[in-house]
């Protein structure tokens, strides 16, 4: 059964520490993205990925790490550096990085720092 | 910087047709636009998407004008399910690649 997984569903943190998200998929998809959403807002690009050992920033990426060391796995890292980390992170995948791509997004991590 | 401007929200009653329209003045010439939908707490899901003029599919119609500077996403007889965020996307070539979600358009339908 194809498709993209993110873990944990829901995680906690505590002011200054880094936490790490996890997305996975098994689309074979070059492409990968992650994206921030906050509360009755829009999606904001966070970091992509367009192939392995290659990733980009998008227009929120400060706080933010990510690694593409697998074509399957994009984690991201959210660091002590992000000043507002408490929202519902969403991971994508598309074939390509073209606007014809379609992207399949993963179920979400919603994220509350204490 | 390529951007999209749609209403922030809509109102509307099953069994009506709604028409959103987004805006997107910038776009590139061989850019496409993509529509999705998202319910609360899950990622968005892909809708439809075209290039110019008219594209259908089992959910949704798609317009665009010649001058492709905005779209309309069409839903025939909404039903209290279509309640949802509505995304107009384009691309943004700006120093490489990325795509651009708008702030969405949050449609309600009462019954």
């Amino acid at each position: 059964d194809g498709g993209i997984t993110q873990s944990p569903k829901y995680l906690f943190r505590k002011e200054g520490q880094n936490v790490t998200l996890s997305c996975e998929q098994n689309l074979n998809h070059d492409a990968m993205y992650w994206y921030r959403q906050d509360p009755g807002q829009g999606l904001r690009l966070i970091y992509y990925s367009q192939i392995v050992n290659d990733f980009q920033k998008g227009d929120i990426a400060e706080g933010y790490s990510v690694s593409r060391e697998k074509k399957e796995s994009f984690p991201l890292t959210v660091t002590s550096a992000q000043k507002n980390p408490t929202a519902f992170y969403l991971c994508a995948s598309s074939i390509g990085s073209g606007s014809t791509n379609e992207q399949f997004f993963g179920p979400g991590t919603r994220l509350t720092v204490l | 910087l390529a951007k999209t401007t749609q209403p922030i929200s809509m109102d509307s009653y099953e069994g009506q047709e709604v028409n959103i329209t987004c805006s997107h003045n910038n776009i590139a010439t061989n850019d496409y636009i993509t529509w999705y939908q998202q319910f609360p707490s899950q990622g968005p899901r892909f809708i439809i998407q075209g290039y110019k003029t008219k594209v259908t599919n089992e959910v949704a119609s798609l317009f665009i004008p010649a001058d492709r500077k905005s779209s309309t996403l069409s839903l025939p007889r909404v039903s209290l399910s279509d309640t949802a965020v509505y995304y107009c996307l384009v691309g943004d070539y700006t120093g490489g690649f990325k795509t651009i979600f708008g702030a969405g358009t949050r449609l309600f339908v009462k019954a």
